[in-house]
Formats: C-alpha cells, structure tokens, sequence
C-alpha cells in the first residue's frame, strides 16, 4: 500500500548534538517529497523539499535532508540542533499520480534537553 | 507579502451546531487545499480547489462537510451538525499554478463539547 513512514515517535537529543529523523516511502514512482516543521499551537512550516536533481537538499534553520532512491528515503539531518528545534516534524509527499495532495507521515516530536 | 490566514483561530461549538471556517490564501495563489489534523488520524487531506476547476472532494469525511471558494480567493469549510469527533485542527494552504509546495496557515482549532 502507498504510505509514508516516520518510524519515530519521539526523538529527544541534547542541545548541540546532531540529529536525523527517518522518512520511508512506499510508491511505485519516486514522489515530491516535503519536510514542514509544527511548533505548538502553529501551523506548518517548509522546511525543504525535494523534487528531481541533487539528492542533498538545504533548507532553512540548518536542516539539510538527503533522498535516496535505493532505500525510499528521505531523512532529515542537522549537525547541531538548538533548543528552538524542540517541535514536531512531518514528512510528506505529493505521488506523481496525485499531482497535489500532500500524503503526511505521522510526524516525529523533538524534545532538546538543556 | 502576507501568508495564509485563517479565522477563527478557535472555535468552541456545541455538539449539533454549524460551523464555518474561514480561509484567506496567498494573493496569486490559484490552488487552495483544506486539511484536518486530529490525534487519531494524524494529518488528512479534505478538499482541493484549483482556479474554476470543479474541486476535488474525495477527502470530506461526510456529507456534514462542505466547502465553497469565491472568487478564486477565500474558501469556507462548513460543518454541519458537529459531532465530537469533528474536534481537529483545520488547517487550510494554498500553492502558486506552477508550483507543487503547499503553504500552511496557522490552523483553526475546533472543539465540540
């Protein structure tokens, strides 16, 4: 079945310390794939996206993420994360036969320990 | 230039009443999308509207939903007859023609006692 995957739940992490949250795809053709951020009581925010080219993909606040086709993934990385970070992540996709409803994951809290 | 809007921030009804919850996309914008965010169902797509185009409703959950947009611009998501279940954050984005990034607004959050 066509599904995303964010296997963690919960993640916590010291401030400064590097981070990476796990993103899985199931379609048959390589979808657009999102990272939007939710702090509390907020909408959601871009924080990059991927559509065709480089596999290593910047975006704002320091996050960098990477698609690899191979694994159908597309995991969210940043080398030190600051207590600002402390929110929920989603990944999402747009499947090539849907052209516009993004398909979420369930979403990864970030807590940051001082 | 200014993001999504949506009104009312919160919304606090009684089970059986109607509701109507507002969307203000970006100006350009063509494509508006309505989705709920509730805790048992995580993030679920509603309704998309593109320009004239007739929308896509395959994402309301019941014939208690509805949503209209006018003018190409600002789009109600009405519920009527509200159940408890219907509680959920209503988040609305909007995205430029060309454009497949979706652009959030800050959600209306609805509460039915």
């Amino acid at each position: 079945a066509q599904s995303v995957t964010q296997p963690d739940i919960h993640i916590t992490v010291s401030e400064g310390a590097s981070l990476e949250l796990r993103c899985n795809y199931s379609y048959g053709a390589t979808p657009y794939l999102f990272w939007y951020v939710q702090s509390p009581g907020q909408g959601l925010q871009l924080l990059l996206k991927y559509f065709s080219g480089d596999t290593l993909v910047q975006g704002i606040k320091g996050f960098e993420a990477e698609f690899k086709r191979s694994q159908s993934s597309f995991n969210l990385r940043k080398p030190s994360v600051h207590w600002s970070d402390a929110a929920e992540y989603f990944c999402a996709v747009v499947p090539m036969d849907s052209s516009y409803k993004l398909i979420f994951g369930s979403g990864t809290r970030l807590l940051v320990r001082p | 230039g200014a993001g999504v809007s949506q009104s009312p921030s919160n919304k606090v009804t009684e089970k059986g009443k109607d509701v109507e919850l507002r969307c203000d996309p970006i100006s350009g914008h063509t494509a508006l999308y309505w989705y709920r965010q509730s805790l048992g169902q995580g993030l679920e797509f509603l309704i998309y509207f593109q320009g004239n185009s007739a929308p896509d409703k395959s994402g309301l959950p019941s014939d208690r939903f509805s949503a209209e947009r006018t003018g190409g611009s600002v789009s109600t998501l009405t519920i009527q007859r509200t159940q408890q279940e219907d509680s959920a954050v209503y988040l609305c984005a909007s995205s430029s023609l060309l454009s497949e990034t979706q652009y959030f607004g800050p959600g209306t959050r609805l509460l039915v006692l």
